[in-house]
């Protein structure tokens, strides 16, 4: 039972215009999130964080938003630039227990 | 530089051939895991370990064991494979089981 869920595989975007990475959870429990990128023949690497007693983190071109009540966090990439081409992974753990991944989503952004 | 090394990167094996994948991190770590990511499942843990000695199951743990005998590393062993373990194995560590996890560069298994 997969509790965390990215229900899109792919994405393609154009240069200079807005990424919106989509993770639903069902674990009402999370308290914390993150978002990992992952370049081919590479691990993944940590992107952005948000805990949930908030609602938006932003980190430069990167801007991670939680609705709590919706069980759904998003993130934006303004703007996209072609170096941001990879698959993106949500992640979601609670009080420090083991964290949940989901399957991920391929972005693709064309010159 | 702060990493988590694991080897082989790339590795074709028969059914039934014991292998074993090794993991090392330099960061004094003291949480550390296996994950394999399959195309449409993301990445599911197999096991994990929160300190020396200290090893439990994740999501996906048959047929595969672990041992965590010193901080630093924390091999896989896949006692006999078979061809639904062909997949990419990543190795992470953390500081603790909730924080940021580093992860390793991948290991392509086949096992035909």
């Amino acid at each position: 039972d997969q509790q965390v869920k990215q229900n899109s595989p792919s994405l393609s975007v154009q240069e200079g215009r807005i990424s919106i990475l989509n993770c639903d959870y069902t674990n009402s429990m999370f308290d914390y999130f993150l978002w990992y990128k992952k370049y081919p023949a590479e691990g993944p690497t940590f992107l952005i964080s948000i805990s949930s007693i908030k609602d938006k983190n932003e980190d430069g071109r990167f801007t991670v938003f939680l609705n709590k009540s919706a069980k759904h966090l998003s993130l934006h990439i303004v703007p996209s630039q072609p170096g941001d081409s990879a698959v993106y992974f949500c992640a979601a753990s609670y009080n420090n227990n083991d964290m949940r991944f989901g399957a991920g989503t391929r972005l693709t952004v064309k010159p | 530089e702060a990493q988590v090394t694991q080897n082989p990167r790339y590795l074709i094996t028969v059914t039934g051939k014991k292998l074993t994948v090794t993991c090392s991190q330099n960061m004094n770590h003291e949480y550390m895991s296996w994950y394999r990511q399959d195309p449409g499942l993301g990445l599911r843990q197999i096991y994990y370990s929160m300190n020396v000695e200290v090893t439990d199951k994740g999501d996906v743990p048959e047929g595969y064991k672990v041992s965590r005998k010193e901080k630093r590393n924390f091999p896989l062993i896949l006692e006999s494979p078979s061809p639904n373990q062909t997949s990419l194995y990543f190795c992470a560590s953390s500081p603790g089981s909730g924080n940021t996890i580093y992860f390793g560069e991948g290991s392509w298994l086949t096992v035909v």
